[in-house]
């Protein structure tokens, strides 16, 4: 049982470029979610997906698109990489939260845009 | 949405109880009330949750208020190991509560 797997671990872009950040989960939740914190603040959710098939946005969404086509996978993509968007993402996935279940983090990916 | 206020930081001494306070005073009745923590460089985890009643697991109690206007995280034996940023949130049952959405916390600094 793996629970959250964030791939990569590290990255470093170039102003521009896209690229896709993957999340996988082996425990059949189907609340998965995206985030992001920068430098001495707190998370902040970019989008979440409540089952597959179904997404939505979060507080900061823009600049950044998501899918989810299978139970396991949410992964979270930057269409055309921009400085501001230098932070540490972490995806984390639970059974619905309204019922008062736990969430589990990934380990996080560090994003550096140069 | 529901909001929770909580001091910016809070010092323990190691080995002593520790305790943590929430204000969550426009709760919903429906409102889980959540606490996860942050260790440094690592992803959050979750501590405990409760709806009414007071909670005991492995890592602390959850004390709620009879009103659940506030609630309170014990840790009984504060260790070095529970230095983190700590943070209460409310989850509710609707589409637009029903995401966990974290606030600026409590960092917890523990002293040798």
């Amino acid at each position: 049982n793996a629970g959250v797997t964030q791939t990569p671990k590290f990255q470093v872009l170039k102003t521009g470029q896209s690229m896709t950040l993957q999340c996988a989960q082996d425990m059949n939740h189907e609340y998965m979610s995206w985030y992001r914190q920068d430098p001495g603040m707190g998370l902040r959710l970019i989008h979440y997906s409540v089952g597959a098939g179904i997404t939505d946005q979060g507080e900061v969404p823009n600049g950044y698109n998501v899918s989810r086509s299978t139970t396991e996978d949410f992964p979270l993509r930057l269409l055309s990489a921009a400085p501001s968007q230098t932070s540490v993402y972490f995806c984390a996935s639970s059974y619905s939260p309204g019922r008062g279940t736990e969430a589990f983090f990934g380990q996080g990916t560090r994003l550096t845009v140069v | 949405d529901a909001k929770t206020t909580q001091p910016n930081s809070m010092e323990s001494n190691e080995e002593e109880p520790v305790h943590l306070p929430c204000n969550h005073s426009t709760i919903s009745g429906t409102d889980y009330i959540h606490w996860y923590r942050q260790l440094p460089s690592q992803g959050p985890e979750y501590v405990i949750h409760g709806l009414t009643s007071n909670v005991n697991n492995r890592m602390a109690s959850l004390a709620i208020a009879e009103d659940r206007k506030s609630s309170t995280l014990i840790l009984h034996r504060a260790t070095l190991r529970d230095a983190a940023v700590y943070y209460c949130i409310l989850i509710g049952r609707g589409g637009a509560t029903n995401k966990l959405i974290f606030g600026t916390g409590t960092l917890l600094a523990v002293q040798p």
